[in-house]
């Protein structure tokens, strides 16, 4: 595809559901990162991929979330037992730069969750 | 204290005016540093990439960076009821796999 895409872009989940969230980088990107955006807030890193080797984790604010990319293409971000802090938009970026993986990312436009 | 502050506003001007952004920052290791914009529901868009200090420009956007005083900005010249949107900074170091991004500033240009 053209750009990066993320399903679903709207999720409603009851407090302590699992929920899978799904990121289509742009094709021959290296590089993906995860961000939570809280409402009125600027993104924050969850975790970084280079092709499927997961070298950052730093970012994810428990034990209940988890992310994997095991083709070095698609990648899931799960969060099991749904809290209602977990309530924010959930963003996707990938990157062609393999040595300056920071920079020039593109975003997706986010999976909105909702936790009830 | 962040390690990236940025005013949130919001920020309204008039069409044709000339708006300013600001970031300041803590870490003096950060060396890429970067504007985005974002549009209510959307993805943040790359606008403007600068290393290292100096000045950028694209069209009506000028990026600044000021490392000696940990200071960014991002001017828009001739600003347009399109340039309303949150605009972030955002910056990393060498070897860091994440950016760091502000709050976000919120711009209305109303006709």
């Amino acid at each position: 595809g053209a750009g990066v895409s993320q399903s679903p872009r709207y999720k409603v989940a009851k407090r302590g559901q699992d929920v899978a969230l799904r990121c289509d980088p742009i094709s021959g990107h290296v590089s993906l990162f995860w961000y939570q955006q809280a409402l009125g807030q600027g993104p924050e890193f969850l975790t970084y991929f280079q092709n499927e080797a997961q070298l950052d984790k730093s970012g994810l604010p428990s034990d209940r979330f988890f992310a994997e990319r095991p083709e070095g293409s698609v990648s899931t971000l799960k969060i099991q037992r749904t809290q209602q802090e977990d309530s924010a938009v959930y963003l996707c970026a990938s990157s062609l730069a393999f040595d300056r993986p920071n920079t020039e990312a593109f975003f997706g436009q986010g999976t909105r969750l909702t936790v009830v | 204290q962040k390690e990236v502050e940025q005013d949130p506003g919001p920020l309204s001007v008039p069409e044709g005016a000339i708006v300013s952004l600001n970031c300041t920052y803590s870490n003096s290791a950060f060396q890429y540093f970067m504007w985005y914009r974002q549009y209510s529901r959307k993805g943040p868009e790359l606008l403007m990439y600068t290393y290292s200090s100096g000045n950028k420009e694209d069209g009506r956007f000028t990026a600044q960076v000021d490392k000696s005083s940990k200071y960014i900005s991002l001017f828009i010249r001739d600003s347009q009821p399109s340039d309303s949107a949150t605009y972030l900074c955002a910056m990393t170091r060498q070897g860091q796999g994440n950016l760091i991004f502000g709050k976000g500033t919120k711009l209305s240009v109303k006709p």
